[in-house]
């Protein structure tokens, strides 16, 4: 199994403004997925993100609003950049065990932009 | 999108009743998992259905998988008020690292 300890776990933002959310894995893994919840719906991958290389974004996300970090292999830090009101949302970052049979997650990052 | 679809969206019951949710996904599988979500907090793994399997147990849970009908359901016996939560079916491919989370299900269960 793997920790994930996520942090903020919440924090209500003025529009205009960035934060920067950090997960860190208590063992080594290649990759860190990061998800965006909005209110009462499920979960939306934003990126993956590799140690050593540019993070992949899915459709819909870019990396100006959402630049990603992964300076080695237990750590990553997603930025949500220019807050706006529509951004308010729990982001999660996640990890797979082995041979992707189960995610661990994060406890999430409850953001409110107001 | 290969995100898959829950029903019901809710689902509200007494405390020792059963509650079965139901998942459809639309793309061929190595396995299926269940999770729950606890108020907007991160989600728990439950329980790992794979692809070649009909049934699975865990305590109170029970999955099945229809590969045939891409669905499956989660079947939770002699409810409790603890169980009051989000639950989430994910599915994994044979190719690629992503799991599709389905749109979820919210369960209350009254004491």
């Amino acid at each position: 199994s793997a920790v994930i300890s996520q942090k903020p776990s919440r924090d209500i933002c003025q529009r205009g403004t960035s934060l920067t959310i950090q997960c860190q894995v208590d063992s080594q893994v290649t990759m860190m997925f990061w998800y965006r919840q909005q209110p009462g719906q499920s979960l939306t991958l934003i990126a993956t993100a590799n140690q050593g290389s540019e993070a992949t974004y899915e459709s819909g996300f870019v990396i100006d609003k959402f630049p990603i970090s992964r300076p080695n292999l237990t750590f990553s830090t997603l930025t949500v950049s220019n807050m706006s009101p529509e951004d308010s949302s729990i982001y999660l970052c996640s990890v797979h065990g082995p041979m992707n049979t189960e995610a661990f997650f994060g406890q999430g990052t409850r953001l409110t932009v107001v | 999108s290969q995100q898959g679809e829950e029903d019901p969206q809710a689902l509200s019951i007494q405390e020792g009743e059963n509650a079965t949710m139901n998942c459809s996904y639309k793309t061929s599988i190595n396995n299926l998992q269940w999770y729950r979500q606890n108020s907007g907090r991160g989600l728990v793994h439950l329980i790992l259905i794979r692809s070649n399997e009909r049934e699975k147990h865990s305590g109170r849970l029970r999955v099945t998988l229809d590969t045939s009908k891409k669905s499956s359901s989660l079947l939770i016996t002699a409810s409790r008020a603890a169980d009051t939560a989000s639950y989430f079916c994910a599915t994994a491919t044979n190719t690629g690292n992503q799991f599709y989370f389905g749109t979820g299900t919210s369960l209350t269960v009254i004491p």
